[in-house]
């Protein structure tokens, strides 16, 4: 059982289309990650939230804590949008402020 | 800043050896983990570390252990390497376990164990 569910698990779309990834949990939360992962290269987190909508230029994630949902959409993606894409949560009952992850969405953008 | 740092980048080892990967953080954090990261599944966490001179274990921990004699410096050892640890190991650290718990990550270690 993963208590942090992202679709889909593979996207390939063309420049300039807009894109959106899914994640649900199942656990409670205290906060809600999206987690940048390039080929080869490290993790960088792209956003920390508990309510709302955050934006960051062309990337805009949303959260609706009653249905455990959140998802991250890209405007007007590039190839060098290309990567994995992982959703994790931090568990609100956890002592350690445990982050649970999801098993990445991989996205390629072809120009 | 370098921020979270790992040595080495990869590593091949034979069935059988030991090896200690290093990880190691200038932000002043307290916490630090240690993940790995193998196909089709999410980061697991492996031990983690509130503290210089504590440690405790989290989802996968057998066949690895960890030592924090510094509060800037997590260093994951496996004593005898098996192929089924072959995988990409992250290191993370945060600065408190605040309610958000936003972790930073090492740009990972890959290791193939024969």
């Amino acid at each position: 059982k993963n208590e942090v569910e992202q679709s889909p698990q593979n996207l390939t779309a063309q420049e300039g289309e807009f894109i959106t990834i899914n994640c649900s949990y199942s656990v409670g939360i205290s906060a809600l990650h999206w987690l940048q992962q390039h080929p080869g290269g490290g993790i960088v987190s792209l956003f920390m939230l508990s309510s709302g909508k955050k934006k960051h230029g062309r990337l805009i994630a949303t959260i609706n804590i009653q249905e455990k949902h959140s998802s991250l959409h890209i405007t007007a993606s590039h190839p060098r949008d290309s990567a994995v894409y992982i959703c994790a949560v931090t568990d609100r009952g956890s002592t350690l402020g445990r982050l649970y992850f999801g098993r990445g969405t991989q996205l390629t953008v072809w120009p | 800043n370098a921020g979270v740092t790992q040595t080495p980048k990869f590593r091949v080892l034979k069935t059988g050896q030991s090896m200690t990967l290093l990880c190691a953080q200038d932000m002043n954090h307290e916490y630090m983990y240690w993940y790995r990261q193998d196909p089709g599944m999410g980061l697991r966490l492996i031990h983690y570390s509130v503290g210089e001179g504590t440690t405790a274990k989290g989802e996968v921990p057998d066949g690895y252990n960890v030592s924090r004699l510094k509060k800037q410096n997590f260093l994951l050892g496996l004593e005898s390497a098996a192929p089924s640890q072959t995988s990409v190991y992250f290191c993370a650290s945060s600065y408190s376990l605040a309610w958000a718990n936003e972790q930073f990550f090492g740009p990972g270690t890959r290791l193939t164990v024969l």
